[in-house]
């Protein structure tokens, strides 16, 4: 695997479900991210984890909890999700002080909240 | 407040220039980058500028102007596969945290 893969790719999930996000970097990069992408929006990013420590939470709800047990994965755990919560969550990782600290993207996980 | 503002949809014909501009207003200011996103696809990295001036990589370059607050991405010998959304990202403080405009959607026809 290269790159920054995520899994699932489509989720589809009930209102009182619980499940998981999974992102997982192989590029050696030391900061992870969680962003939300919904139609006609802005990327709005929701956390940061730098150096595996979480620096940015970015007034998201709390049904959203994010988990980084090591700089190389990222989870982000959903419960009782709303349908607006529907959208593709990216995930993205970058060096915390490289020379343009560009982020790299994973693929995306398509979740439908119904 | 954080503001990027990016027309939302262009169209150009193949082999020809377009340019994709992009104003912001934020709170502070540590970098500017393109990325290009494809339908149903991740944002790829394109460019980045930090500095006032032009960065030319390929068929694309990236222009800044920090005291207008003004970004363009230039896009030569227009290809089909250039047809995809083109994001405007503001570094406002620090090395982590960017702001996205909403994208620009480019239609290249033949």
């Amino acid at each position: 695997e290269t790159g920054v893969t995520q899994t699932p790719r489509h989720l589809v999930m009930g209102m009182t479900n619980k499940k998981s996000l999974k992102c997982e970097q192989h590029l050696g990069h030391n900061a992870m991210y969680w962003y939300k992408q919904s139609a006609k929006k802005p990327l709005e990013l929701m956390f940061v984890y730098s150096l595996e420590e979480r620096v940015e939470n970015n007034s998201v709800p709390s049904r959203f909890s994010p988990e980084c047990p090591n700089s190389s994965h990222l989870f982000l755990h959903l419960h009782t999700l709303q349908p607006e919560d529907s959208a593709l969550y990216l995930c993205a990782s970058s060096h915390v002080r490289g020379a343009e600290g560009e982020q790299y993207f994973g693929p995306g996980t398509r979740l439908t909240v119904t | 407040g954080q503001n990027i503002d990016q027309p939302t949809e262009m169209t150009a014909t193949e082999g020809a220039i377009v340019q994709i501009n992009c104003t912001y207003q934020t709170s502070g200011f540590n970098g500017l980058f393109w990325y290009q996103q494809h339908a149903g696809e991740a944002p790829t990295f394109l460019s980045y500028n930090v500095l006032d001036g032009l960065e030319e990589k390929g068929r694309f370059s990236s222009f800044l102007s920090r005291s207008k607050g003004y970004s363009y991405l230039l896009l030569k010998e227009l290809q089909m596969k250039d047809s995809a959304s083109y994001l405007c990202a503001v570094r406002s403080t620090g090395f982590q945290k960017l702001v996205f405009g909403t994208g620009t959607r480019l239609l290249v026809s033949p």
